[in-house]
Order: structure tokens, then sequence, then C-alpha cells
């Protein structure tokens, strides 16, 4: 059981918005410690994808948007595309776990 | 450019031991701490380990705590992880992370560049 709570999946049809949430508690996002997004496409690595909760790398598009607020952050991504389907991880960490990253479970998103 | 090219993977007994490498290039790689990050079939991924820049702190996650081992050769440029008394939950593909990105003139530590992986399966 992660620390960091996402949605199994989600899904959507080209061209739509969709989001993804990451729950957390005190000891971790709400604690203030920043959020940040990776896509892993089926057989590849990670791509850090949002980092300091709402801030993009160079080369990731300007679908890509994240937020943070309270104990949860959220990943939202608007005019879906087909490469889009992936899986989405949500990153932190926690004060309680000396030293330590925790993620979240990840979520399936699946172009309709 | 960035390269984390990870080796060592196999098949195991449970019980027994096995030691990752990783072998980095494109930057600096005794300026960075570095983590391990592993993914078991069809799961998500599980922190695994964190060892500073220079060796000196190292950080386990509490399902490892005790049997890996996180090391770092900067003369080599090349990253370890030393698994000993595998189980069978250790099968999963491990990852070697760098750690620390900057961007603007402000730098985050999180994990930036990942190497593709090597399969640990721990089987009888």
């Amino acid at each position: 059981q992660s620390l960091l709570t996402q949605p199994p999946a989600v899904s959507g049809a080209p061209g739509q918005r969709v989001t993804i949430s990451c729950t957390g508690s005190s000891s971790n996002i709400g604690a203030g410690f920043d959020v940040h997004w990776y896509q892993q496409v089926p057989g590849a690595a990670p791509k850090l994808l949002i980092f300091a909760n709402s801030n993009r790398p160079s080369g990731v598009p300007d679908r890509f948007s994240g937020s943070k607020s309270g104990t949860s952050a959220s990943l939202a991504i608007t005019g879906l595309q087909a490469e889009d389907e992936a899986d989405y991880y949500c990153q932190s960490y926690d004060s309680s776990l000396s030293g330590s990253r925790v993620f979240g479970g990840g979520t399936k998103l699946t172009v309709l | 450019q960035v390269q984390l090219v990870e080796s060592g993977g196999g098949v195991v007994q449970p019980g027994g031991s096995l030691r990752l490498s990783c072998a980095a290039s494109g930057f600096t790689f005794s300026a960075y701490g570095m983590h391990w990050v592993r993914q078991a079939p069809g799961k998500g991924l599980e922190w695994v380990t964190f060892i500073r820049s220079d060796g000196n702190s190292k950080y386990y996650a509490d399902s490892v705590q005790g049997r890996f081992i996180i090391a770092r050769d900067n003369s080599k440029n090349t990253l370890y992880l030393q698994m000993n008394s595998l189980r069978l939950e250790d099968t999963a593909v491990y990852y070697c992370a760098k750690d620390l990105f900057c961007s603007g003139g402000t730098c985050y530590r999180l994990i930036d560049y990942w190497g593709q992986g090597t399969l640990v399966t721990v089987s009888s």
C-alpha cells in the first residue's frame, strides 16, 4: 500500500481532457514536499513529465499540466492523443521515511 | 547525453545473492546522488535505495534494509547494488536512476534520468 494514492485507471477519447489524482497525507504532500510526475510507456523506462508540482521539463507538450493543493496533487492532460496511453506515477518525499522517495501506485491511462 | 546502463541481472534462487552494476556517462557522476528503483512484473514503481554523491550517506526502503547494499565507485563512474538473502518478492526490473534536476537556476531533488533496467528473477 503506497503512501500516495492514485486511481488504478482512467480513460478518455482523443481530444478530451483527463485528470489523474495523487492523494497523500500530512507527512508528504501536505508537509509541503514537491510532487513530480512520470510517464511510463509500456516496455520503456519512466520519463519525467512534471517537476515541482506544476513545471514542465523542456520538450514536454503544454497539454500536460500539474497542480497541488493541500494533501493532494493532480495531473491534467488536455487534447488527448493516442501516444499518451501509458502509466503515470506521482512521486514525492515522506518525512516518516528517512531519505526516501515515495511513488504513487500508478494510473493506467487508456485512450479510447 | 546522460546514459545509465545496468547489468548483472539474472535468475537466482531464494536466499541467493546478486550484484547489479550501473555504468554512467554523459554527466559528472561524482557530483550526483544515485538511486535504485524497482518494478515487479505488472506492478508499480518502488524506490529501493539512494546514495549521496560522495557515498557517505545511504538510505534504504524497509523492504530491503539489512539485505541490500548500495555502493559507488566515482573513479569508475559506476553504481552498484549488492543484493543478499533474495526473496521471491524481490523479482523485478531494477532501474538505476540519477538524482537532481536543475532548471532555471534552481535544482530539485528528484529523479531525472533512468536506465533501461535489468531483470532480476528470484525463483527455485
